[in-house]
This record gives structure tokens, sequence and C-alpha cells, in this order.
């Protein structure tokens, strides 16, 4: 089946420390993007893709990097810098056409503080 | 700056009451109008509202589009504790850009 593959589920970071969420998608989507979700509230976005080897800052791309060498992939390093890494991470995809359903979303990856 | 905005922020309702969330927007190039429900995981697709005036339908969950006035409302009857969710209202423009609320958080309770 067709889908989003967020991994890890659950991931733990030290101080100081560098980590990346994976995000791969087989749906054969041009567009990628990246959520940050905190307790009780929507969803905010960090980085897009819309095509290969291109990508544009969200609202809150401060602490994050992504990189976009594969169509399929579309993965996001949460830096040293970024201070207050606890949250929900989503990734998510979609098609630049016409379609029933806009973006697909993966299950998500859990980010906390050590 | 492109925005949407929810209303309530958070419901409690009992079983078998009627709820309407209400979602605003402001965004340039609009392309259609997305609610989502989200659990514990990933949002799940609801409805995709492009028209104005034309209901969506869903068993106990509908919506409708005002374009003139920029906004849609989700309305849920006869509610069930699993309609317990965070409600997400999104803006997808020509630019495959997606601009979401902050969500309402509603707890049916039994």
């Amino acid at each position: 089946d067709g889908g989003i593959t967020q991994s890890p589920k659950y991931l733990f970071r030290k101080e100081g420390q560098n980590v990346t969420l994976s995000c791969e998608q087989n749906l054969n989507h041009d567009a990628m993007y990246w959520y940050r979700q905190d307790p009780g509230q929507g969803l905010r976005l960090i980085y897009y893709s819309q095509i290969v080897n291109d990508f544009q800052k969200g609202d809150i791309a401060e602490g994050y990097s992504v990189s976009r060498e594969k169509k399929e992939s579309f993965p996001l390093t949460v830096t040293s810098a970024q201070k207050n890494p606890t949250a929900f991470y989503l990734c998510a995809s979609s098609m630049r056409g016409q379609g029933l359903q806009p973006q697909h979303f993966g299950d998500g990856t859990r980010l906390s503080i050590l | 700056e492109d925005k949407v905005v929810q209303s309530p922020l958070s419901l409690v309702v009992h079983e078998g009451d009627t709820v309407t969330l209400n979602c605003s927007y402001e965004v340039t190039n609009f392309r259609s109008l997305l609610w989502y429900k989200q659990e514990k995981k990933a949002p799940t697709f609801l409805f995709m509202l492009t028209s104005s005036g034309i209901e969506k339908k869903s068993g106990r969950l509908s919506s409708i589009l005002d374009k003139k006035e920029l906004f849609s409302i989700l309305n849920i009857t006869a509610t069930q504790t699993g309609d317990s969710a965070i409600y997400l209202c999104a803006v997808w423009n020509t630019g495959n850009q997606f601009y979401f609320g902050t969500g309402t958080s509603l707890t049916v309770i039994p």
C-alpha cells in the first residue's frame, strides 16, 4: 500500500546533540512538508519542498535543517540550536494537481529531551 | 499575512449534543479548505471544500464553506465519545501550501 513512513516513532535527544527524523513516501508526490505540533496546538510549518533539490523555510525553521536529494525522502534534522525541541513532528506529502485527498500524513515522531 | 483561525479552542459536550466548529481564514490565492480529525497520531482527512454553499456530508458530520465571508463550519450531530479529538482546519492555496489553524479540541463525555 502507498503511504508515508516516519521513523522512529519515539526519539530522545541529549543536550547539544543533533538528531535526524526520517520521512519516506511511495506515493510519487512532488511536495513534502514538515510540521511541528505542541500539546493542544495545531500544526506549524517548519520546512517544505515542492521538488527535488529545492526547499523553503516555513514559519518556524530556526534550529532545523532539511534535505531533498530524492523525491521519496525528506529527512529533518533537529540541531542543537533548537532549544525547545520537545514536540510531535509530522511529515506530509501532496501532489500538485487535483486529488480527492490533497495532503497525506505519516504517523509522526515524538521527540523528547533527555 | 496568511492566517487561519479556529474557534472555540476547546469544547466539552455530552453525548448526543450537536456541535458547531468554526474556521475563518485570510489566505491569498485560495484553492480549497480542508477539515481533519486528529486523535493520537496523524490527522485523518474529513472534507475538502472548494465551492461556496455546497454542503459536504459524511454520516453525522457535515461542513460548508462561505467564500464571500471567508469561513467554514463543521457540524457534528448526535455526538459520541469516539468524536473526541482535535479538529483541524487548513487552507490550501494555489501555490501548494497549506495553512493550519490551531485546532479545536473536542471532548465528548458520556
